[in-house]
């Protein structure tokens, strides 16, 4: 069974300042991989997909990167925000059509 | 604008009452997903589609019925609420194929007591 763990747990920086979300996954045989930002009491925004044969992706200051062979996926935020504060997902996607299995997030805090 | 609807958006009912939720997309999707979301647990599914009169479960589906009638809508129904059902429940739409990604709705905050 894929299981997904996200380092840290929680992180709370100032503003500013440059920062690397971890995620990792159990199963390298995976298809996509997708990074999500959900704001409290919010539904999940898609940021990032980055299919298996890709290596990284990015989309104005946020840059992902997945490495198959290792399990392991990055969330790269340049020059932090406030706004950047939410809680941020990493969700796998497998071969077959059940879905992503989710990490539990990583909750951030960038103080002003 | 496109996308992924949920309703109710909240919802308080009390133990064994019944209700259903409203999942609707727009995007011609053929794939469709409900999971819930517990503190501690994170995002769990609990039933999904492949298509139009298709239903498979997922990781905890036991006290949930779903139902593909229509492509655009998927159902999620409670038959007899517990409280181990209060819950932030998704709904989730996506294509097939290799550039496939996942559009989430806003989610409805459920509470049983």
């Amino acid at each position: 069974k894929q299981e997904v763990t996200q380092i840290p747990a929680a992180l709370s920086v100032p503003e500013g300042e440059n920062l690397v979300l971890n995620c990792s996954f159990t199963d390298s045989a995976i298809y996509n991989l997708q990074w999500f930002r959900q704001d409290p009491g919010k539904g999940l925004t898609s940021l990032l997909l980055i299919q298996s044969s890709q290596r990284e992706q990015t989309s104005g200051r946020l840059n992902a990167s997945l490495d198959k062979s290792s399990g392991r996926s990055t969330l790269y935020i340049a020059a932090s925000q406030p706004g950047d504060s939410a809680t941020y997902l990493c969700a796998v996607i497998g071969g077959g059509a059940d879905g992503l299995t989710f990490g539990k997030g990583t909750h951030l805090i960038i103080q002003p | 604008n496109a996308g992924v609807t949920q309703t109710p958006k909240f919802r308080v009912l009390k133990t064994g009452q019944s209700m259903t939720l409203l999942c609707a997309q727009d995007m011609n999707h053929e794939y469709m997903y409900w999971y819930r979301q517990d503190p501690g647990m994170g995002l769990r599914l609990i039933h999904y589609s492949v298509g139009e009169g298709t239903t498979a479960k997922g990781e905890v589906p036991d006290g949930y019925n779903v139902s593909r009638l229509k492509k655009q809508n998927f159902l999620l129904g409670l038959e007899s609420a517990a409280p181990s059902q209060t819950s932030v429940y998704f709904c989730a739409s996506s294509w097939t194929g290799p550039n496939y990604g996942y559009t989430f709705g806003s989610g409805t905050r459920l509470t049983v007591v």
